[in-house]
């Protein structure tokens, strides 16, 4: 596509329940990323992948976040059992995947979860 | 690893005066810089990155920044600064590795008044 898209755009769910984020890249991006927004704090670095692996997991908070990607293209980031601390922007970006951490990221629009 | 410090949470400029956003980094060596933008409701937008060669690097909607080794710093500019550039500003390093991970900053906002 154009751009990163993400969706859903907004999602509201209550407390202990389960939720799936998706992101898809732009096509031809090999490295995809999500990091987490919250409110008043900068961007906070979830898991990287380059194609379909995964590198670096460092930043999943616990083990409740896991991530996937599928076909060098769209990823799913879920989280599980959801907390209130877990509200934020999630926020996905794509680069071309040659460059390293030298890259340019593209970013989608971001999902505002708010859990109740 | 690398880390990024925002000194300012909030700025207020007039439109039409000059604009400068303090960025501090911690980084072994020289890392690659970037300066993001995001503009409500948008997506974050790179405006300029610092890779090597000339310290003064220049972006995109007349934004300029500095990479100061001895400072560790990378302060964003503008001369002259328009309405449309209300937002907020992140800051960001990348270590020179095969990592692709970024470190942004906590950002800062920018209010421009008439």
């Amino acid at each position: 596509g154009a751009g990163v898209s993400q969706s859903p755009s907004n999602k509201v769910t209550e407390k202990g329940k389960d939720v799936e984020l998706r992101c898809d890249p732009i096509s031809g991006h090999t490295a995809l990323y999500w990091y987490r927004q919250r409110l008043g704090q900068g961007l906070e670095f979830l898991i990287y992948f380059q194609g379909n692996s995964a590198p670096d997991k460092s930043g999943l908070p616990s083990d409740r976040f896991s991530a996937e990607r599928t076909g060098e293209s769209v990823s799913t980031l879920t989280i599980q059992r959801t907390q209130q601390e877990d509200s934020a922007v999630y926020l996905c970006a794509s680069s071309l995947g040659t460059g390293g951490a030298g890259e340019k990221l593209f970013f989608g629009s971001g999902t505002q979860l708010s859990v109740l | 690893a690398q880390s990024v410090t925002q000194p300012d949470i909030h700025i207020t400029v007039s439109e039409g005066a000059s604009l400068e956003l303090r960025c501090n980094y911690s980084y072994g060596a020289t890392p690659y810089l970037f300066w993001y933008v995001q503009s409500p409701g948008q997506g974050l937008q790179l405006l300029l990155k610092y890779f090597s060669g000339d310290t003064l690097v220049q972006g995109i909607k007349g934004f300029e920044a500095e990479f100061k080794r001895s400072q560790s710093s990378f302060n964003l500019r503008k001369p002259s600064v328009h309405w449309s550039d209300a937002a907020e500003y992140f800051c960001a390093v990348g270590a020179r590795s095969n990592d692709y991970k970024l470190s942004f900053g906590a950002g800062t906002t920018v209010t421009v008044r008439a």
